[in-house]
């Protein structure tokens, strides 16, 4: 079964920076898009960003685009999120996801697995 | 920006169904998933592609789409499908846009 772990949350204060790491195990990254979500303290969900499989594509929510960059490393099965110039409202638990996929042209356009999520707080 | 709506909460008896709706300006143009959201633990992916079941999720999940809303039903809901549901669109022009959440109360 595909699992994701992610890493790197923690405290940090606004303005300042963060990388959170998401480790996939028993599945190829490569084959998949995938996306980074968070939920926000007593919130909903909201989609953050997501890459192509090889990389060569990025999109961005834009309460974090010019702020955010989404990368992988798909020789690790590793991904990652670097999260810059940090507001109070980035505060939130953010997930790791795939997204799924029946083939290699047939695409969910959703998340099948996710991480257990890491969590980042902005405070002074 | 593009938006979504969904009902704050809906309560339904042990054994019968819930409907969630989730309405979205041309929604029927995009495709529309659904996710189970307990707190404390990961979503869970329940519909996708508006009414096509992932491996593994009972037949009591169905979801369907018709002009600019998408429903999301549980058949014979039980204590442990209380959770948050929250409905996802995506299309090329506006990649993924989640609905704000409908909370299931089974009483």
């Amino acid at each position: 079964e595909a699992q994701l772990v992610e890493s790197g949350g923690g405290l940090v204060q606004p303005g300042g920076s963060l990388r959170l790491t998401c480790a996939g195990t028993r599945f190829s990254s490569i084959l998949y898009w995938m996306s980074w979500v968070r939920q926000a303290p007593g919130k909903g969900l909201e989609w953050v960003a997501n890459i192509k499989q090889d990389g060569s594509e990025k999109y961005y929510a834009a309460s974090v685009w010019g702020r955010f960059t989404m990368s992988r490393d798909n020789a690790n099965n590793l991904m990652y999120l670097q999260m810059n110039s940090l507001r109070v409202e980035d505060t939130a638990v953010y997930y790791c996801a795939r997204e799924g996929q029946e083939s290699s042209t047939n695409f969910f356009y959703a998340m099948d697995v996710w991480g257990q999520g890491t969590t980042v707080t902005v405070s002074s | 920006s593009y938006g979504l709506t969904q009902s704050p909460s809906v309560s339904v008896s042990p054994g019968q169904t819930a409907s969630i709706t989730c309405s979205g300006d041309k929604l029927g143009d995009k495709f529309v998933s659904w996710f189970q959201h307990t707190p404390g633990q990961s979503p869970v992916l329940v519909i996708y592609q508006d009414n096509r079941r992932p491996s593994g999720i009972p037949e009591r999940f169905s979801g369907s789409t018709s002009g600019n809303t998408a429903t999301l039903t549980i058949s014979g809901t039980q204590a442990f499908d209380e959770a948050d549901y929250y409905c996802l669109a995506w299309d090329s022009s506006t990649p993924y846009v989640f609905g704000p959440g409908t909370k299931v109360s089974v009483l």
